[in-house]
C-alpha cells in the first residue's frame, strides 16, 4: 500500500501526559499537512510542510502543539500536557507542491481521559 | 476569508434515485473547490475538484459536481445512488495564498434500499 500511513491509529492518554503521532506521506509527495477533526465537524487545518520547512501554522494552535518533518519524509506531531479538549481525530495528508488534491491517511484517534 | 457552507446535515435518498449534496462557497480570487468522502473510522477520500475549465466536473465512483459562479455553489451529484454511497461528504476550498484546505461541516448521505 503506497498511501499515507499514520501511527498509532488509536491513543488513549491521561490528562497532562505528552503524546506523539507519526505520519508517513506518499513517497513522491513533498508537502505534508496536519488537520484535526472533532465529532460533527469538518477537518480543521493545523500546519503544513514543504520538505523540511514548516510553511504555515494555524493561529488556533496552542504552544503545546509542535510538528516536525526533519528529513522531509515522515512527520511527527507532539502534544504536550494534553487536555480533554485535545480529544479528536488527527489527520495527516500529503500532496505534490503546486498540486491540488491532498491525500489523507486513516487518522489517529486521541482520547484524553 | 475563504469559507464553504453545507446547508444540510443529512440527505436521505432511495437507491436508484439521483442525489444532490449542496455546497456554497465564499472566496477571494478564483475558487479551488474539492469534494471528499469519509467512511466510518477512515480518513477522507478525494472525489473530485474544480480548478478551472468546464463547470461540470466528473470524479470517482460516478460522482460529478456542478460549479456555478453566479450562485457561488459547487453541488455534488450522482445520477443513481447506491446504498454503498452512504457516508459523510465534505466540501472544501483552498485557502487564499495558501495550500491549506478549509472544510465545511459535512453532510451525511443516507441511501435507503
Amino acid at each position: 500500500d503506497t498511501g499515507v500511513s499514520q501511527d498509532p491509529r488509536h491513543k488513549i492518554t491521561k490528562r497532562g501526559q505528552n503524546v506523539t503521532f507519526r505520519c508517513d506521506p506518499i513517497s513522491e509527495h513533498n508537502r505534508l499537512y496536519w488537520y484535526r477533526q472533532t465529532l460533527g465537524q469538518g477537518p480543521e487545518f493545523l500546519t503544513y510542510f514543504q520538505n523540511e520547512a514548516q510553511l504555515e501554522k494555524s493561529r488556533l494552535l496552542s504552544d503545546r502543539f509542535s510538528a516536525e518533518r526533519p528529513k522531509g519524509s515522515f512527520s511527527t506531531l507532539e502534544i504536550q500536557r494534553t487536555e480533554q479538549g485535545d480529544s479528536a481525530m488527527y489527520l495527516c495528508a500529503s500532496s505534490f507542491a503546486g498540486g491540488d488534491e491532498q491525500y489523507f491517511g486513516p487518522g489517529t484517534r486521541l482520547t484524553v481521559t | 476569508a475563504q469559507s464553504v457552507a453545507q446547508p444540510e446535515d443529512q440527505v436521505n435518498v432511495a437507491e436508484g434515485n439521483p442525489l444532490t449534496v449542496k455546497c456554497t462557497y465564499s472566496v477571494s480570487g478564483n475558487p479551488y473547490l474539492f469534494w471528499y468522502v469519509q467512511y466510518p473510522n477512515r480518513g477522507l477520500q478525494f472525489l473530485l475538484k474544480y480548478i478551472t475549465g468546464d463547470n461540470l466536473v466528473k470524479g470517482s465512483y460516478g460522482f460529478e459536481a456542478e460549479f456555478n459562479k453566479s450562485q457561488t455553489s459547487f453541488h455534488l451529484k450522482k445520477p443513481s445512488a447506491l446504498v454503498s454511497d452512504s457516508a459523510l461528504y465534505f466540501c472544501a476550498v483552498r485557502g487564499y495564498n495558501t495550500d491549506k484546505l478549509i472544510f465545511g461541516t459535512g453532510t451525511r448521505l443516507q441511501v435507503f434500499p
